[in-house]
């Protein structure tokens, strides 16, 4: 079964500790991983798209990151304003031209001042 | 990004009645739309797929005359809980699937009371 984990459930961290969210997944054949943020009350928030291990964006304090397994999105000296729920999902190949995602349960970032 | 809004953002309504949720794509054309359930502190649950000129797919253990889906043109799609109940309350989202990079991108979501 196509499973996607994402790692810490909650993070604590301090304003300007670097830390990584990771997303791992059992989905062969990737056709998509992406990423997205949400904040509370809201609709989710596109970030990233990956489509190839060791394929990398960036954006602002933010570098997601792919492997065969996992990927990663790495927060670089973050702000309080970066504290928010962080979504990862993947696109399997069974979805065909649907576009159907698999999301995995989220990891909510805290970052304190 | 691209812009997708959603209407109302919350609605309160009454037991037994139905409450309409409109979903628009406002920069590009969607041919596919999703509508998607989201309890407190989970992750986003699937309920349907919304495809445009045809009848929505929907998830297993989602009733599909309880949730109506009408896609009546590449922008805009709908969503009507039929003889509402209080554990029909959540909050709804839609999302638009961008044809030509496959990203889907979500509205602001409608919280939904039923009392």
């Amino acid at each position: 079964e196509d499973q996607v984990t994402q790692s810490p459930e909650a993070l604590r961290l301090q304003e300007g500790e670097s830390s990584s969210l990771n997303c791992s997944y059992t989905v062969s054949g990737l056709r998509g991983l992406f990423w997205y943020r949400q904040d509370p009350g809201k609709g989710p928030e596109f970030l990233f798209t990956l489509y190839s291990a060791g394929e990398e964006k960036e954006k602002e304090r933010l570098k997601a990151t792919l492997t065969k397994k996992e990927s990663f999105l790495h927060i670089t000296a973050p702000k309080p304003e970066d504290s928010a729920t962080y979504l990862c999902a993947v696109r399997p190949p069974g979805s065909g031209n649907t576009g159907k995602l698999i999301f995995g349960q989220g990891t909510t970032l805290q970052v304190k001042p | 990004g691209a812009v997708v809004s959603q209407h109302p953002s919350w609605v309160i309504c009454k037991s037994g009645t139905s409450v309409k949720i409109e979903c628009r794509s406002l920069d590009f054309q969607a041919t596919t739309m999703f509508w998607y359930r989201q309890f407190p502190k989970q992750s986003l649950m699937l309920m349907a797929t919304s495809n445009e000129g045809s009848k929505a797919t929907y998830e297993q253990g989602v009733e599909k005359d309880k949730f109506l889906i009408n896609h009546a043109s590449l922008t805009l799609s709908t969503l009507t809980v039929t003889s509402a109940h209080p554990e029909d309350s959540s909050f709804y989202i839609c999302s638009a699937l961008n044809p030509g990079s496959h990203e889907q991108y979500f509205g602001p979501g409608t919280r939904l009371t039923v009392t």
